[in-house]
């Protein structure tokens, strides 16, 4: 597509419940980014894939946090018992190589409240 | 891991002024983002400028790699400018963009 899509672009869920976000990432580009961003934060990273698997995932803050990437375009985020802790924006990004370096593009987020 | 700081951390500008908003990391870098965070919250790419300078309209960017810090000038700001600005950084050996914390923007006509 023309951008990075990302959905839901809100969710609200209980504390407890599992929750799935999603990304479709900018055709052609083989690296994916998940972030972060809390309420008056910059954003934090999470997870970065190249091509299908997990380059380094250091950034996911627990084993409720998991996500995949089967084919190599759409990624999935998933979240399990969730906590009001959780409650932030996530980010999606996808990037072209420049000179090396990975330019990114970000989506318009997905914004999780856990009530 | 690298450290993004940028200042000043809130701005006020009248439409009309302009303004300088700076970057400094703490490590070598070979990518060096700008983005813009709407009031709706879709972070928008500005320049990416991991050394040189740059101009975009209204916009242009300076990062002098050899001593660490990045500038972003705004000229000429209108409303439509307000927001926060974010420097982000991947560092020489990293994989990561890492982002600094901000500067926010009030434009006011």
């Amino acid at each position: 597509g023309a951008g990075v899509s990302q959905t839901p672009s809100n969710k609200v869920t209980e504390k407890g419940k599992y929750v799935e976000l999603r990304c479709d990432p900018i055709s052609g580009h083989t690296a994916l980014y998940w972030y972060r961003q809390s309420l008056g934060q910059g954003p934090e990273f999470l997870i970065y894939f190249q091509g299908t698997g997990a380059a380094d995932d250091s950034g996911l803050p627990n084993d409720r946090f998991f996500a995949v990437r089967p084919e190599g375009s759409v990624s999935t985020l998933k979240i399990q018992r969730t906590e009001r802790g959780d409650s932030a924006v996530y980010l999606c990004a996808s990037s072209f190589s420049v000179s090396g370096a990975n330019v990114l593009t970000f989506g318009a987020g997905s914004r999780l409240t856990v009530l | 891991g690298i450290q993004v700081e940028q200042s000043p951390p809130d701005l006020i500008l009248q439409e009309g002024a302009n303004s300088t908003l700076r970057c400094n990391f703490s490590d070598s870098v070979n990518n060096l983002q700008w983005f813009h965070q709407n009031p709706w919250g879709q972070l928008i790419n500005l320049f990416y400028i991991p050394s040189g300078t740059k101009q975009n309209g209204r916009l242009s960017a300076t990062t002098v790699a050899t001593e660490r810090y990045s500038l972003l000038y705004i000229s000429s700001s209108q409303t439509t400018d307000s927001g926060v600005y974010f420097c982000a950084v991947e560092a020489l050996r990293g994989n990561k963009l890492v982002f600094g914390a901000g500067t926010i923007l009030r434009v006011k006509s």
